[in-house]
């Protein structure tokens, strides 16, 4: 059972535009949500985070919407930049619980 | 780089065969994750360890096996290998924030293992 999903797992976009990933759960008991960049020989590095009390967090070029009736959260990356190229993983937690359940990524080409 | 270590990078080994893999949390963390990307698969939650205690278990199966020593460090071991086996098994650490929830976990580079 999948309970944080990435349906795309590839998306292309020209550098300078926005890129847009989606990622949907299923467990209603989730309410903190990451971002995990990956890049090819190393291991996942942290990106952003959400609180389910938030529907909105920002980082510089990175936001992340969190719409927690629809059980849908975005990463936006404005603008995009070759760097960006990577596979990027959304992840939950449960309250009060440390374990993370990660999506399957989806893999990011900034096209310059 | 993240501060956590894993070894070996890359093992070959063969179907059968019993393998442990290492991991050295970043200093001051006291939980270990170990997680298993097999291929076009994401990160599957394996287990973890909170200052050498089992705190949460994944989908692991009976084969493999893992601990966290006194000095935090820990080992997954994998036995009876098959050749669905191979993955790539990482390793994470990280402290706990506000709420208990995990915060942000810090990825060791992977140790890639090959079944033959």
């Amino acid at each position: 059972d999948q309970q944080v999903k990435q349906n795309s797992p590839s998306l292309s976009v020209q550098e300078g535009r926005i890129s847009i990933l989606n990622c949907d759960y299923t467990n209603s008991m989730f309410d903190y949500f990451l971002w995990y960049k990956k890049y090819p020989a190393e291991g996942p590095t942290f990106l952003i985070s959400i609180s389910s009390i938030k529907d909105k967090n920002e980082d510089g070029r990175f936001t992340v919407f969190l719409n927690k009736s629809a059980k849908h959260l975005s990463l936006h990356i404005v603008p995009s930049q070759p760097g960006d190229s990577a596979v990027y993983f959304c992840a939950a937690s449960p309250f009060g619980n440390e374990k993370l359940t990660f999506g399957t990524g989806t893999r990011l080409t900034i096209i310059p | 780089d993240s501060g956590v270590t894993q070894t070996p990078k890359h093992l070959i080994t063969a179907t059968g065969q019993r393998v442990t893999l290492r991991c050295s949390p970043r200093s001051g963390d006291l939980s270990v994750y170990w997680y298993q990307q097999s291929l076009d698969q994401g990160l599957q939650f394996l287990i973890q360890y909170y200052n050498g205690e089992e705190r949460a278990k994944g989908n692991i199966l009976e084969r493999f096996s893992a601990q966290q020593f006194p000095d935090l460090h820990s080992e997954l071991n994998l036995s009876s290998l098959e050749l669905g086996d191979s993955a790539l098994y990482f390793c994470a650490s990280s402290s706990p924030i506000a709420g208990g929830h995990t915060g942000e976990l810090f990825f060791g580079e992977g140790s890639r293992l090959t079944v033959l």
